[in-house]
């Protein structure tokens, strides 16, 4: 079945510095693939998406590429900031081909702590 | 609404009780899904929505778990018999149809003592 395989956390990082965050995935079709962001005592909100192979999806600062030839999909920013802290999903959108709809599969997540 | 809203935000029950969560989505949405957040791992699958109906419940772990939707509206998802290892947090997410961007709500964080 569809998963989604993400680095282990936490990633300790000073401000400033480069982040990458690895992400792969296994899919049965042409998935579309998302990072989400859960700020501490916030719920999951989207940062980013691509739809399709070599799209690039960036927001905040925020970019990933969707590599189909090597199934992945990291996430970088050049220079993360405290604000940054927070824990970060990778997830893909399959399409259920029987039910006609979406099924959104989760990694485990990335703890992120910027330090001044 | 504005987002989705979850309700309560924190729930302690005695293991045994039942307990129910409460999601509403954002007005319009069709689709709705039910996720759980285990300490320190990702997110689960339970159950989604499609207006009233449920195509896909391959995620609830038993049967002591259920959820139905009213109205194309308000979810609630009802945990029979609590047990120590369903504490968690409860996600509720919708998206215009199933096809678009998940908004998630805050969650209901679920402590079975």
């Amino acid at each position: 079945g569809d998963s989604v395989t993400q680095m282990e956390g936490p990633v300790t990082l000073s401000e400033e510095a480069f982040l990458t965050i690895n992400c792969t995935y296994t899919a049965t079709g042409y998935p579309s693939l998302f990072w989400y962001v859960q700020y501490p005592g916030e719920g999951l909100q989207l940062l980013l998406k691509a739809t399709k192979a070599d799209d690039k999806g960036s927001n905040k600062g925020f970019e990933a590429t969707y590599r189909k030839e090597t199934t992945s999909f990291h996430l970088e920013k050049g220079s993360v900031q405290v604000s940054d802290s927070a824990v970060y999903f990778c997830a893909l959108s399959d399409l259920v081909f029987s039910g006609g709809y979406n099924k959104l599969i989760f990694g485990a997540g990335t703890r992120l702590a910027v330090h001044p | 609404g504005a987002g989705v809203s979850q309700s309560p935000s924190n729930k302690v029950t005695e293991k045994g009780k039942d307990v129910e969560l409460r999601c509403d989505p954002i007005s319009g949405h069709t689709a709705l899904y039910w996720y759980r957040q285990r300490l320190g791992q990702g997110l689960e699958f339970l159950i989604y929505f499609q207006g009233n109906s449920a195509p896909d419940k391959s995620g609830l772990p038993s049967d002591r778990f259920s959820a139905e939707r009213t109205g194309e509206s308000v979810s609630t998802l009802t945990i029979q018999r609590t047990q120590q290892e369903d504490s968690a947090v409860y996600l509720c997410a919708s998206s215009l149809d199933g096809n678009t961007e998940a908004f998630f709500g805050q969650g209901t964080r679920l402590t079975v003592v």
